[in-house]
């Protein structure tokens, strides 16, 4: 497909178990995003890839969240014992590559999120 | 503390009208501002966006205003159709940074 893709797109988890979330930026897409998006507010920044490199991660809420992008083109957000505040939409998001803000190169493209809910 | 507040939540017009959505924010670091749209069950899609050196940024329907010395931005829809009917999020960027800083959104709908 054109878009970004995420899976899956929901998730129900029990408090304390382990989830593993999944994206599919844009192929060619240099630059990739995760966000946290809580009812009725906005996303919100967890970590940044550049390729394969983890660039910023000054996002993620705790060590129980954790990011990674091995090949620089799919990425796993893992998030270890699940919380009942963790319940959000997940949203990854990428570009094509670093540019000057506000051009085509450094728009972001978001995928349609994954909602995990954690009981 | 939010740097960029949306402070109406909603906001319905009638078709054909004027939508103004409306956005302030409290870095005068950012840069760039960008008006995301979003339907449910999808992801944002940008829209339309401003730099800080502009005041205005027209894209057909949709003009993005900003005032810097009330630190404010506006967008406006003309004529708004039914297809508007979304939630519209206010993001704004800062220089080095490669993260976007989203407001909470306002929930436009417009009646036929």
């Amino acid at each position: 497909g054109a878009g970004v893709s995420q899976s899956p797109r929901y998730k129900v988890a029990k408090r304390g178990q382990d989830v593993a979330l999944r994206c599919d930026p844009i192929s060619g897409h240099v630059s990739l995003f995760w966000y946290q998006q809580a009812l009725g507010q906005g996303p919100e920044f967890l970590t940044y890839f550049q390729n394969e490199a983890q660039l910023d991660k000054s996002g993620l809420p705790s060590d129980r969240f954790f990011a990674e992008r091995p090949e620089g083109s799919v990425s796993t957000l893992k998030i270890q014992r699940t919380q009942q505040e963790d319940s959000a939409v997940y949203l990854c998001a990428s570009s094509l590559r670093w540019g000057l803000a506000g051009t085509i190169e450094e728009t972001q493209y978001f995928g349609p999120g994954t909602r995990l809910l954690v009981l | 503390d939010q740097q960029v507040k949306q402070n109406s939540p909603s906001l319905s017009v009638q078709e054909g009208r004027i939508s103004i959505l409306n956005c302030d924010y409290t870095n005068s670091m950012f840069d760039y501002f960008l008006w995301y749209k979003k339907y449910p069950a999808e992801g944002p899609t940008f829209l339309i966006s401003i730099s800080s050196i502009k005041d205005k940024n027209e894209d057909g329907r949709f003009t993005v205003f900003l005032n810097k010395s009330a630190k404010h931005l506006s967008l406006h829809i003309v004529p708004s159709q039914p297809g508007d009917s979304a939630v519209y999020f206010c993001a704004a960027h800062t220089p080095g940074r490669r993260a976007l800083t989203f407001g909470s959104g306002t929930r436009l709908q417009v009646q036929p």
